[in-house]
């Protein structure tokens, strides 16, 4: 079976222009993760939609950071007005939401590289 | 990652037995996990163990964890260069939220 997958895996930007990521989770999962991995802070959690359930937003750095699931499938993160400390490479992760152990695997897709220059 | 400490670089000899060693502070974290990132690539999720265990082996990886002391790690036997990677430390503080730590660069040298 298929993996999670981004898109795209690279995205240049220039500072001040919006940028959407985009995230497929596993067939089946319907817990979605967003994380962020930077040199500066280590891999940080942003957002997380559980089945239909309102999103735990709490992660999310300011409000240009939104991110939406459609369907409870594909999910996409939207920065806008881009700055240079968001460059970064955003990870999205999804899970089952199941009793058991199984809702605490979380597998994470390649994530894209977003550079703000 | 603040609350998950690693070291943050470990050179093992190829064939030797690598271990890595993490400390957590959240007690109420139900998993514990290790993760594995290679150059470019996403992490991938190598083993995790259950709060009220404190030893899981699954192949070549052994996870101990002490729960009195907060202290979590994980033994590759057999290092191979294949193992050469970046190993994270993941708590779950509130169910569902990974917490990391810096990760632990391992560079296996034959």
């Amino acid at each position: 079976g298929a993996g999670v997958s981004q898109s795209p895996s690279n995205k240049v930007t220039e500072k001040g222009k919006d940028v959407e990521l985009r995230c497929d989770p596993i067939s089946g999962h319907t817990a979605l993760y967003w994380y962020r991995q930077s040199l500066g802070q280590g891999l940080e959690f942003l957002i997380y939609f559980q089945g239909n359930s309102a999103p735990d937003k709490s992660g999310l750095p300011s409000d240009r950071f939104s991110a939406e699931r459609t369907g409870g499938s594909v999910s996409t993160l939207t920065i806008q007005r881009t700055q240079q400390e968001d460059s970064a490479v955003y990870l999205c992760a999804s899970s089952y939401l199941t009793s058991g152990s199984r809702r605490y695997e979380q597998y994470f897709g390649p994530g894209t590289r977003l550079t703000v220059t | 990652g603040e609350d998950v400490e690693q070291s943050l670089f470990l050179s093992v000899r190829e064939g030797d037995s690598s271990v890595i060693n993490c400390t957590y502070t959240d007690s109420s974290s139900t998993y514990l996990y290790w993760y594995k990132q290679e150059p470019g690539a996403g992490l991938q999720l190598l083993t995790y163990i259950f709060s009220n265990m404190d030893m899981k082996q699954d192949q070549r990886l052994t996870v101990l964890l002490n729960k009195k002391d907060k202290h979590l790690s994980l033994r590759i036997a057999d290092t191979q260069t294949g193992d050469s990677a970046i190993y994270f430390c993941a708590e779950t503080p509130n169910d569902y939220k990974l917490s990391f730590g810096a990760g632990t660069t391992v560079t296996v040298r034959a």
